[in-house]
């Protein structure tokens, strides 16, 4: 399995862009997490998904965040519009929901300029 | 909410000294897992710990989960340069309706090892 896929793997927008990052989970696993990584507030949890459905979203900053999983294999975290204080590293990570070992992605690098 | 903390934030030795990290938390949880990260990747599985007082083993790494699975240690012996990264605890847990769980990180220690 080539483990969990994301992309792109650097971002540079400029404020008020949208931006979409994409994630690929490793196939068979029924959770999902997004993860926002900074200096000064580590890995925060954003949102999960088990079975597709988003369960806990409490951790999304704000209502400019947005996340998506349409099918097992695909999801998505936007946000619109876009501001310099976005600017962190987001990981996807997926894993069986039972164990919760979670895989995670090489992450997506975002600048807001 | 459920916070894990960690100690210290930063640790810089020589190597071939030993070095102990904690994880710390008002939680109880089910699980209690190690990662390791590296400069621009995510953070890798090390261990997990399930039973309270429990200790596993990985090489020169050795990984303790408290009598009351609210706390964690990690412990590696004659450290290497190749240990450097960023070691991070997560507790894993049930939320409030007991059907859901979810994954909760504390900040780390950036732990560099010179030779």
């Amino acid at each position: 399995d080539a483990g969990v896929i994301q992309s792109p793997r650097h971002e540079v927008t400029e404020m008020g862009q949208e931006v979409t990052l994409r994630c690929k989970p490793i196939s068979g696993h029924n959770s999902l997490f997004w993860y926002r990584q900074t200096m000064m507030r580590g890995l925060e949890l954003l949102i999960y998904f088990n079975n597709n459905v988003p369960i806990d979203d409490s951790g999304m900053p704000e209502d400019r965040f947005s996340a998506k999983m349409p099918n097992a294999s695909f999801s998505t975290l936007k946000i619109q519009p876009s501001e310099p204080r976005d600017s962190a590293v987001y990981f996807c990570a997926s894993s069986f929901r039972v164990t919760g070992k979670a895989f995670f992605g090489q992450g997506t690098r975002l600048t807001v300029v | 909410t459920q916070l894990l903390e960690q100690s210290p934030q930063f640790l810089s030795i020589q190597e071939g000294e030993n070095l102990t990290v904690y994880c710390n938390s008002s939680s109880v949880f089910s699980s209690l897992q190690w990662y390791r990260q590296e400069p621009g990747e995510g953070p890798v599985l090390l261990v997990t710990v399930v039973t309270g007082g429990e200790v596993k083993k990985l090489k020169r790494l050795t990984f303790q989960f408290g009598d009351a699975r609210k706390d964690s240690s990690l412990h590696i012996t004659a450290a290497q340069p190749g240990d450097t990264g960023l070691y991070l605890c997560a507790g894993y847990n049930a939320d409030s309706g007991g059907s859901n769980y979810k994954l909760t990180f504390g900040k780390g220690t950036l732990l560099t090892v010179n030779p």
